[in-house]
């Protein structure tokens, strides 16, 4: 079972709104993902982290802000929500190498 | 260029039957990884099944086994003795290099499995 939280599982909020989804892992591990991905789609790489301070942008280009202060937390911002960014964000982990990569359960966001 | 292809959007499959997943990939390394996911509609991704580049034997994993020629860039996933708890989308992915770039995933099959 994978050791990877976020929160909150789904959110509903206005236009122009700041919000933070949070990502959590215990299982130690460096590597860390967000992908975004619209229901029955491809999943897009958004941003990932190699280790602490570590922050690099994916292929989709997005108005979301990641930081990794700890390793086991990585947190991605909305400045400012728009309704494009209604959509699945999925977290994920892992060790490394050709490992098995883990998934969280998901935060489903729908922007008014 | 795309790194993962699935041509398969949406697939049927009588229960009990097998049924393979198609999967290409496109990389100018020796050595990569290739990850088979399966999706349900409650969202969750669940690892099914893992290919090393280098690996000679196809991966298998239960009712899963992968189907894997290097020479044609190919790893399709084969399910055996469909369930219906099998429905769901199914992605492949890669990773590249000597394994620290994020997994690049396909576009997904949608699997339906019927009684």
């Amino acid at each position: 079972e994978a050791d990877i939280y976020q929160t909150p599982r789904y959110l509903v909020i206005g236009t122009g709104k700041k919000i933070t989804l949070e990502c959590s892992q215990t299982m130690g591990h460096d590597k860390m993902y967000w992908y975004q991905q619209d229901p029955g789609m491809e999943l897009h790489l958004i941003h990932y982290s190699y280790g602490v301070n570590s922050t690099e942008k994916g292929d989709l280009s997005s108005e979301s802000t990641v930081s990794r202060i700890r390793t086991e937390h990585f947190p991605l911002t909305l400045e400012s929500a728009r309704p494009s960014h209604t959509s699945q964000y999925l977290c994920a982990s892992n060790l490394g190498g050709y490992n098995e990569q883990f998934f969280g359960p998901g935060t489903r966001l729908t922007v008014l | 260029a795309q790194k993962i292809t699935q041509t398969q959007p949406g697939m049927f499959v009588q229960e009990k039957e097998a049924v393979t997943l198609d999967c290409t990939y496109d990389t100018s390394d020796q050595s990569y990884g290739l990850f088979w996911y399966k999706q349900p509609s409650s969202g969750e991704m669940i690892f099914l099944i893992y290919q090393g580049s280098y690996d000679e034997q196809n991966a298998t994993e239960g009712r899963y086994s992968l189907n894997f020629q290097k020479a044609r860039k190919s790893a399709n996933l084969v399910i055996s003795a469909s369930q219906l708890g099998d429905s769901a989308m199914y992605f492949c992915a890669m990773r590249e290099g000597p394994g620290n770039t994020p997994l690049v995933f396909g576009k997904g099959t949608r699997l339906s499995v019927i009684a």
